[in-house]
């Protein structure tokens, strides 16, 4: 089973932040990587798939890198709607999930 | 716009089956191009994804839940479920029922749309 796993597990930050969010495998993946975010009471939202095309419709303050292992979520100025989690997830072996990161106020 | 909903019990007698239904809206659900699939969370715990029924009828299942899962399409209705047998508490979670998009292009492949989630209690 391939392990993901997502750093920081929360983080405070303010509007108009640039925030930067890790994830990681525990073997390559290449590229298949996808970020997602979730809001109280709705359903998550596809951001970002094969590690930095950005779903239609979304924002581009949001951007997607990485291969390999080593991945990273970046919204380069954070915005009152973008507190929410997020989450990695991997679709080159069966599929898994990082363990989210909170973003807070 | 294709949505997703899910819905179900939302308490189950722990060995009981534990059914949910997705129903698809905005599309049919058969369109030759589109798989579907079942994801969960535990409170507390991480998301897992449970299982795909792609757009050929193949069915790939987490291994963890193989002996007692069925995932199945009702093409007339609009709708996939799911059936888990002998249920536990470890079975209490947030249900999602998601399309499973495969890339035209190549194997990328993606969870997009979700449904907005059902909690599934599993209690005497």
């Amino acid at each position: 089973d391939i392990q993901m796993t997502q750093s920081p597990s929360s983080l405070s930050a303010s509007v108009g932040d640039r925030v930067t969010i890790t994830c990681r495998a525990s073997q390559t993946i290449k590229r298949y990587l996808n970020w997602y975010q979730r809001k109280p009471g709705k359903a998550p939202k596809l951001l970002i798939y094969a590690a930095s095309t950005l779903q239609s419709g979304v924002p581009s303050r949001f951007s997607g890198t990485g291969s390999g292992t080593d991945f990273t979520l970046t919204i380069s100025s954070l915005q009152p709607e973008d507190f929410a989690s997020y989450y990695c997830q991997q679709s080159f072996n069966t599929y898994s999930f990082g363990q989210g990161t909170k973003l807070e106020i | 716009q294709l949505q997703l909903q899910e819905s179900g019990p939302a308490l189950v007698k722990p060995s009981e089956t534990l059914s949910l239904f997705c129903t698809v809206s905005g599309g049919p659900i058969s369109n030759g191009n589109d798989s579907w699939a079942w994801i969960r969370q535990p409170p507390g715990k991480g998301l897992e994804w449970i299982g795909t029924i792609y757009y050929s009828g193949s069915l790939h299942y987490n291994p963890s839940l193989k002996s007692r899962l069925t995932i199945s399409v009702d093409t007339p209705n609009n709708q996939f479920s799911l059936r888990l047998t002998s249920a536990t508490a470890a079975d209490t979670a947030m249900y999602y029922c998601v399309r499973h998009l495969i890339a035209a292009d190549g194997p990328y492949n993606w969870f997009d749309p979700w449904g907005q989630g059902t909690l599934v209690t599993v209690s005497s």
